[in-house]
């Protein structure tokens, strides 16, 4: 099983400031990686796919990058609708499932 | 516009059942892979089966392995999640979660329906 570990566990930051969030795999997952966004009472959304892509109708401030097992999500300048908590996951063909998910970075205002 | 619409949650004693519902609308079902996926209270995700559009393709996480059964009724648009045998570790949240192309991420949510373990 791939384990999938993001960082820091809580980032405060103020409107307008950048955010950069973490996450490493514990073997390569090549560029299947997804970033998911999740609100408090709402269900995720699926934000980055091939851990670059932008999925539809995502805001531009939004952005992903790395390859293997070193991963970043940057939101350039934090709005107040963007202070939510962020999983990253894995979805590689090999191993096997399970498709993993990080245990989460909660944005919160500072 | 897609949606998915969870129903069959609830209380049920450990060691009970309880059938899992989502109703899909607005693509095509049949073409899509679909996922279950749950979130104990105040905790992350954890993804739980799979099946394959055809149904030809199922997987289930370690943790449920044995006790849980997906399955899906194209000519209806609907998934199912069959637990038997619940552990008061399968309180959640349940969300069924569309596949994504071929690829295994979650393109569109369920709101949930709650999951309770408990004597």
């Amino acid at each position: 099983e791939i384990v999938m570990t993001q960082s820091p566990a809580t980032l405060s930051v103020s409107p307008g400031e950048r955010a950069t969030l973490s996450c490493r795999a514990s073997q390569s997952v090549s560029s299947n990686l997804a970033w998911y966004q999740q609100k408090p009472g709402q269900a995720p959304r699926l934000l980055i796919y091939g851990a670059s892509t932008r999925a539809t109708g995502i805001p531009a401030r939004f952005s992903g990058s790395g390859s293997g097992t070193e991963f970043t999500l940057t939101i350039s300048s934090l709005q107040s609708e963007d202070f939510a908590v962020y999983y990253c996951q894995h979805y590689n063909n090999w191993p096997p499932p399970p498709w993993t998910f990080g245990q989460g970075t909660k944005v919160e205002i500072k | 516009e897609v949606q998915l619409v969870e129903s069959g949650g609830g209380l049920v004693q450990p060691g009970g059942s309880l059938r899992l519902s989502c109703a899909a609308s607005g693509f095509t079902f049949s073409n899509y892979s679909m996922n279950w996926v749950r979130q104990a209270p105040g905790k992350g995700l954890e993804w739980v089966s799979y099946i394959s559009n055809s149904s030809s393709t199922i997987y289930y996480a370690d943790s449920v392995k044995g006790r849980f059964t997906i399955s899906r009724g194209n000519a209806k648009n609907s998934l199912y999640l069959q637990m038997n045998s619940l552990r008061a570790e399968d309180t959640a949240l349940y969300y069924c979660a569309r596949g994504a192309g071929k690829s295994h991420l979650f393109d569109y949510w369920g709101q949930g329906t709650l999951v309770t373990v408990s004597s």
